[in-house]
């Protein structure tokens, strides 16, 4: 079946650091990619997608490269804010699926001023 | 819009006693879905519906009901509480198939059962 497996947390970086969450997937077919952010005592929101190989999905200066061939979408952002501190979900959404979304584990980020 | 709404926010019960989850949207969405989320498992699929009158099983559905009677509303029951069902319960929407795959969430409901 269909999984995604993200680097564990937490994750603590002093604002205006690198950031990468690593994500991984098993899927059948041609899934689309989803990175979506939580913050505090909130619902999810989505960050950015992709829906076929190759694609960036980029928002609010994050970026993640849908790569087929490592079966990765990793999380990326150049300088972090305090206020990026959230807990961060890669999902997919198989090709089989109209409804149903596959979450990873979640990954915490904390960035301290 | 108000988008995704849930009710209640908070909630405690004791073993046994039963309880509703409310959730509305009013954005026209088809598809209506329910998540829980426990420390270290991410979210999983409780039930989804498609549309008025059709609502299927997820991966966790035991413990619940659910109906769709409306667009709008997607109620989820508990018949029995149990501590095992002690998580936050998200409730989602997105448009059907011609209208993209962005699902929109509720601000949760956080249920602990004693």
């Amino acid at each position: 079946g269909d999984s995604v497996t993200q680097m564990e947390g937490p994750v603590t970086l002093s604002e205006e650091a690198f950031l990468t969450i690593n994500c991984t997937y098993t899927a059948t077919g041609y899934p689309s990619l989803f990175w979506y952010v939580q913050y505090p005592g909130e619902g999810l929101q989505l960050l950015l997608k992709a829906t076929k190989a190759d694609d960036k999905g980029s928002n609010k200066g994050f970026e993640a490269t849908y790569r087929k061939e490592t079966t990765s979408f990793h999380l990326e952002k150049g300088s972090v804010q305090v206020s990026d501190s959230a807990v961060y979900f890669c999902a997919l959404r198989s090709g089989g699926s109209n409804y149903k979304l596959t979450f990873g584990k979640g990954t915490l980020l904390t960035v301290n001023p | 819009n108000a988008g995704v709404t849930q009710t209640p926010k908070f909630q405690v019960l004791k073993t046994g006693q039963s309880m509703t989850l409310q959730c509305a949207q009013d954005m026209n969405h088809e598809y209506m879905s329910w998540y829980r989320q426990d420390p270290g498992m991410g979210l999983r699929l409780i039930h989804y519906s498609v549309g008025a009158g059709i609502t299927d099983q997820g991966e966790v559905p035991n413990g619940y009901n659910v109906s769709r009677s409306t667009t709008e509303d997607f109620p989820l029951r508990l018949l029995s509480a149990a501590p095992s069902q002690t998580s936050v319960y998200f409730c989602a929407s997105r448009p059907g198939t011609s209208g993209g795959y962005e699902q929109y969430f509720g601000p949760g409901t956080r249920l602990t059962v004693t």
